[in-house]
């Protein structure tokens, strides 16, 4: 059982660059979200998805864009890349909003941007 | 400009011990709370949860403490172990189900 897949482990970029992280989960769960870690600090979330076809704006969206066209799916789109988005990334997933259930969270996704 | 970390919390306990970790959340109208666990490099694991109608919940090894009052949450580990050195975090969902807040994190250190 896969879970929670990220990809890439790690990317650099330079400033203005722009690219996606992949997330796919395999539970079938329908809320998916992306949270970003910066060190020695908590999660922030960027965006979630209560199901395909709908997403929502989480505490830091901006520069950031997402979509879910699909139940397994959720990207996570870097427009114009800053240094300021240096940072790990983490896919997170549950079976239900993820206010009620526990959320199941990937490997985490390290970028950084020169 | 540049990033500067903050330096989480520190808790250092001998190994055998009970450990208590604390928590402050600021929205009087969040209905449920969740305890991660995060060891290095890897992404947080679920412990345990609770919801605003309970103030205690019990797991394997685990207690969580919730006081509305004071908006103060905690999480005891019992004869803590090398294996429960970790950044836990406390998490909690505000008015809105769909959102999960993670709050800044205490990180546990296990004495062998």
């Amino acid at each position: 059982n896969a879970g929670v897949t990220q990809t890439p482990k790690f990317q650099v970029l330079k400033t203005g660059q722009s690219m996606t992280l992949q997330c796919a989960q395999d539970m079938n769960h329908e809320y998916m979200s992306w949270y970003r870690q910066d060190p020695g600090m908590g999660l922030r979330l960027i965006h979630y998805s209560v199901g395909a076809g709908i997403t929502d704006q989480g505490e830091v969206p901006n520069g950031y864009n997402v979509s879910r066209s699909t139940t397994e799916d959720f990207p996570l789109r870097l427009l114009s890349a800053a240094p300021s988005q240096t940072s790990v990334y983490f896919c997170a997933s549950s079976y239900t909003s993820g206010g009620t259930g526990e959320l199941f969270f990937g490997e985490g996704s390290r970028l950084t941007v020169l | 400009g540049e990033n500067v970390g903050l330096h989480l919390p520190t808790l250092s306990v001998q190994e055998g011990d009970n450990s208590i970790i604390n928590c402050a959340y600021s929205n009087s109208a969040s209905d449920y709370f969740i305890w991660y666990k995060q060891e290095s490099g890897k992404g947080p694991q679920f412990i345990i949860d609770i919801r605003s109608n309970m103030d205690k919940r019990q797991g394997q090894r685990v207690t969580v403490l919730l006081n509305k009052t004071v908006k103060h949450l905690s999480l005891q580990i019992a004869a803590t172990q090398p294996g429960d050195s970790a950044v836990y975090f406390c998490a909690e969902t505000g008015t809105s189900y769909d959102k999960v807040i993670f709050g800044p994190g205490t990180s546990l250190s296990v004495i062998p």
